[in-house]
């Protein structure tokens, strides 16, 4: 069972519009969060990141909202730009940041 | 960017064939990783290494070993690569206790014929 879910495999969205990619855990230990970005040939990208005692954190464009009764998190980008298209991961970790778990990824397109 | 290297990049090897990953960092950070990533699971977690000679077992540690000799290099080993280990293979590395954050190196795609 995948602790990490992330049910979208691709998103579509034009450029810019509010990108939303959503991010669903099952383990109600996992005390950290991040976002990663990822482009074809290359590694992931660190983009932002929320401890369990927040429930939102902002970096320019990018902010990630937390629900922990629901285990959501939320990636926002505002605005969107073709430069976001890319696979975005969301990870959990609940030994505050020894190992982290991913998610399957999502796609997002920012269309021109 | 994060210093980190990952050789080769690429690689095709026979089944049956050991096959050894390098990971080198110029960060000085305690703990490295590795991870694969296959279509529909993202990253998963193979081996990680909290110091020199300190290592355990990931998710998905069958079949494969690992060795931290210094700070700067971690080794993954394939001892008998099997075509289910066809795979991009990623190398990261976190400042733990500093920040939280692990930083991915560029990655190796190995094909397992």
């Amino acid at each position: 069972d995948q602790q990490v879910k992330q049910n979208s495999p691709s998103l579509s969205v034009q450029e810019g519009r509010i990108s939303i990619l959503n991010c669903d855990y099952t383990n109600s230990m996992f005390d950290y969060f991040l976002w990663y970005k990822k482009y074809p040939a290359e590694g992931p990208t660190f983009l932002i990141s929320i401890s369990s005692i927040k429930d939102k954190n902002e970096d320019g464009r990018f902010t990630v909202f937390l629900n922990k009764s629901a285990k959501h998190l939320s990636l926002h980008i505002v605005p969107s730009q073709p430069g976001d298209s890319a696979v975005y991961f969301c990870a959990a970790s609940d030994n505050y940041g020894q190992n982290f778990v991913f998610g399957p990824g999502t796609r997002l397109s920012v269309l021109p | 960017d994060a210093g980190i290297t990952q050789s080769p990049r690429h690689k095709v090897t026979e089944t049956g064939t050991p096959v050894t990953l390098r990971c080198h960092q110029t960060e000085n950070h305690r703990y490295m990783y590795w991870y694969r990533q296959d279509p529909g699971h993202g990253l998963r977690l193979i081996h990680y290494s909290y110091g020199v000679k300190d290592t355990d077992k990931g998710e998905v540690s069958d079949g494969y070993s690992v060795s931290r000799s210094k700070t700067e290099d971690f080794l993954l080993t394939l001892e008998s690569a099997t075509s289910s280990q066809t795979s991009v293979y990623f190398c990261a590395i976190s400042g733990y206790g500093i920040s939280y954050e692990q930083y991915f190196g560029p990655g190796t795609r190995l094909t397992v014929t």
